[in-house]
C-alpha cells in the first residue's frame, strides 16, 4: 500500500513568512496526491490536489507540484497569515479501484503576528 | 452548504462498555469513510462503503468493531466491548462515489474517551 512521510511539527513562522512543508510518498502506479488542513475546532478539509505528474494544485495562496521523480508533493505558500495556523496532512490516493487515501502524520503550523 | 454530521461529539466511557457512533453524510454521496485519528497522528481508515456495501475494512479490528449501512445512507461505527487503547477521535467522510482524485468531506469527528 501507499505510505507518506511528512515533515514534523510544530512548525512557528512569523506573519508573512515563507512557508515549506516536504512530503514524500511511496505507492505503485501513479497516485492522486491531497493536502487536507485542520483548522483549530474544525473538521479536516481539503486543501488542494494534483492528479498527474507536473500538475500543480492551488488555493489560498498554497500550492504544491507533483514531482513523480521525487514522489514528493511538498506544500509552500509565499507569505503565511495568522488564519493559516492548522494543522496540515500530505495524502496520496492509491489508482484504480475504489479511491484509498493515505494520512500523514501532520505538520502543525503556528503563524505568530 | 451541505456536511457531514456526526453525534455524540463527545464520548466517555469506561473499559469493557458498548459505544456507538453515527454518522449521516452529505446527500448523494455513495461512499463513507470511517477514520480513527489518535492523538498526534493522521487518521487511519478503518472501514468504506460503496453504497450499503463494504469494499475495505482491512484495518478494522473485527473482535471488537463493527460497522453497518443499512439502506446506503446513514451509518453506525460501534465498538464492544471498549478498551483504553480506543481512546481517539473518530472520523466519519463521505465522497460522491469513491473514484480518483475524489474530494473526501469531513464531519466533525466524534471524542472517545475510555476510562
Amino acid at each position: 500500500g501507499n505510505s507518506v512521510t511528512q515533515m514534523e511539527g510544530p512548525v512557528t513562522l512569523s506573519e508573512e513568512a515563507f512557508l515549506t512543508i516536504n512530503c514524500t510518498y511511496t505507492a505503485t502506479g501513479y497516485p492522486s496526491l491531497f493536502w487536507y488542513v485542520q483548522y483549530p475546532g474544525e473538521g479536516l478539509q481539503l486543501l488542494l490536489k494534483a492528479t498527474k505528474a507536473d500538475d500543480k494544485g492551488s488555493n489560498k495562496g498554497f500550492e504544491a507540484t507533483y514531482r513523480k521523480e521525487t514522489t514528493s508533493f511538498h506544500l509552500e505558500k509565499g507569505s503565511v497569515q495568522v488564519s493559516d495556523s492548522a494543522v496540515y496532512f500530505c495524502a496520496p490516493a492509491s489508482p484504480g479501484g475504489y479511491q484509498k487515501v493515505t494520512f500523514g502524520t501532520g505538520t502543525k503550523l503556528q503563524v505568530i503576528p | 452548504e451541505a456536511e457531514v454530521a456526526q453525534s455524540p461529539r463527545y464520548k466517555i466511557t469506561e473499559k469493557s462498555q458498548a459505544v456507538a457512533f453515527w454518522c449521516d453524510p452529505i446527500s448523494g454521496h455513495a461512499t463513507l469513510y470511517w477514520y480513527r485519528q489518535i492523538l498526534g497522528q493522521g487518521p487511519e481508515l478503518l472501514v468504506q462503503f460503496q453504497d450499503e456495501s463494504v469494499v475495505d475494512d482491512s484495518q478494522l479490528p473485527k473482535d471488537r468493531f463493527s460497522a453497518e449501512r443499512l439502506k446506503g445512507v446513514d451509518s453506525t461505527l460501534k465498538i464492544q466491548p471498549a478498551e483504553l487503547g480506543d481512546s481517539a477521535m473518530y472520523l466519519c467522510a463521505s465522497s460522491l462515489g469513491g473514484v480518483q482524485a475524489e474530494t473526501q468531506y469531513f464531519g466533525p469527528g466524534t471524542r472517545l474517551l475510555v476510562l
